[in-house]
């Protein structure tokens, strides 16, 4: 089946620094890739929508000067934390959707990334 | 804003027993829905999606959608130990911007 793999899996960096994050789909194209973080013990928050060739469009609250998105080819897609803080330390996680599915509501999520700002 | 209730247990259900997990939601114009499990510490992984009203099997799991009531829910048939997870309900939203549920944790008592 499809899948979306995340890189690195979990990162730990000092505060002020910047990560990157990579999303890839592995065996489909998506044109569209979501990044959702989430803080323990809470559910997933959609932070924002990532669009091949495009810019992302982020959800209320995301700073995108903060987390920058590029989804430069139909498989990639890399958040970068920029500046981070301690505040920023949650699990990462990004989700594409399999358009060529036959059900064609196929949404598949990465690994996930730690990240840990010390 | 759309929202999505669930009920965040713990549930506890024995080994080989009907885990029922229920989840509401406020859009009345949602149209379909997903079913994740999520393990400690890892991503949610896909059970299933349902759009029409009614019930969807899929193996062990049968997943009823009601729109009428804005209501979703899972049953679990035999449920193992290692079904124990924390169990997302997932409003598919427009573009496929998921809003999710907090969860509910299942725990199921060899």
């Amino acid at each position: 089946g499809a899948v979306v793999s995340q890189h690195p899996s979990w990162v730990i960096c000092k505060s002020g620094t910047s990560v990157k994050i990579e999303c890839r789909s592995l065996d489909f194209q998506a044109t569209t890739m979501f990044w959702y973080r989430q803080f323990p013990k809470q559910s997933l928050m959609l932070m924002a929508t990532s669009n091949e060739g495009s810019k992302a469009t982020y959800e209320q609250g995301v700073e995108k000067d903060k987390f920058l998105i590029n989804h430069a080819s139909l498989t990639l897609s890399t958040l970068t934390v920029t500046s981070a803080h301690p505040e920023d330390s949650s699990f990462y996680i990004c989700s594409a959707r399999d358009w060529a599915h036959p059900e064609g509501n196929t949404i598949y999520f990465g690994e996930g990334s730690w990240l840990t700002v010390v | 804003q759309k929202e999505v209730e669930q009920n965040s247990g713990p549930l506890s259900v024995p080994e080989g027993a009907i885990a029922s997990l229920n989840c509401t939601y406020s859009d009345r114009g949602s149209q379909s829905f997903f079913w994740y499990r999520q393990y400690s510490g890892k991503s949610p992984e896909l059970i299933m999606f349902i759009y029409s009203n009614g019930d969807k099997e899929d193996g062990r799991f049968t997943a009823q959608l009601n729109k009428a009531s804005q209501y979703v829910s899972l049953l679990i048939r035999d449920s193992q130990p290692s079904d124990s997870a924390t169990y997302l309900c997932a409003d598919r939203g427009s573009n496929y911007k998921l809003t999710f549920g907090k969860g509910t944790l299942l725990t199921v008592n060899p």
